[in-house]
């Protein structure tokens, strides 16, 4: 069973704040994702990797950055923390393509709230 | 890029009704559509997915139905249980790209 971990659950941080969010997958996998979820918003993809070291922008890039060092581990990092990144945040990896896309292995998410 | 919409944002049923939620989309490349229930403080989890060869596919109450053509895809859910009461979400995925863009997602409650 494909394990999806996020390091915290929740998370209370002040505007300025340095903030990582840290992502661990244990199935070898090479692709993961960051979303955010907000109301009304559904799921918006912040950043995604498709290897180690590697790294491409999503919809909504713009205040946040990423690391991947390892290939279990993808971490989002918010430069400094503003009130509207207070969120729901979501870590998913799919198994790796072969005949198509798959499902998305979603972690439990981290209620970010910047004050 | 791919814009997903979903409709109705809340859907209200009686315990044993059905629920119909409909999502489109604007890429005529996607080719693969998964749909996921989270329930409250849960994780998104997959519950039915189809591809673009498929025109339909069922699995017990849940149903998923894609019109390629008219670029837009829904969800069935028979014999609504009050367990079926969650947030649900839409997706159309490009292969190429394993890019997910989700609808904006279903508040279903289905009401004893």
């Amino acid at each position: 069973d494909v394990k999806v971990t996020q390091s915290s659950r929740y998370l209370v941080k002040r505007t300025g704040e340095k903030v990582f969010l840290e992502c661990v997958q244990d199935m070898d996998h090479e692709n993961m994702f960051w979303y955010r979820q907000d109301p009304g918003l559904g799921l918006r993809l912040i950043y995604f990797s498709y290897d180690v070291k590697m790294k491409e922008k999503g919809d909504i890039p713009e205040g946040y950055s990423v690391s991947r060092e390892k290939k279990e581990r993808f971490s989002l990092i918010l430069e400094s923390a503003s009130t509207n990144q207070t969120s729901m945040y979501l870590c998913a990896s799919p198994p790796s393509v072969g005949s198509g896309p798959n499902e998305q292995f979603f972690g439990p998410g981290t209620r970010l709230t910047v004050l | 890029g791919e814009n997903v919409e979903q409709h109705p944002s809340t859907l209200s049923v009686q315990e044993g009704d059905s629920a119909v939620i409909k999502c489109t989309y604007s890429d005529s490349a996607s080719n693969y559509f998964p749909w996921y229930k989270q329930e409250l403080g849960k994780r998104p989890q997959l519950i039915i997915d189809i591809r673009s060869n498929v025109g339909e596919k069922k699995d017990q109450r849940i149903a998923v139905t894609l019109n390629k053509t008219a670029k837009h895809f829904s969800l069935h859910i028979t014999e609504t249980q009050p367990e079926d009461s969650a947030v649900y979400f839409c997706a159309a995925v490009v292969s190429y790209g394993q890019n997910f863009v989700f609808g904006p997602g279903t508040r279903l409650s289905v009401l004893p």
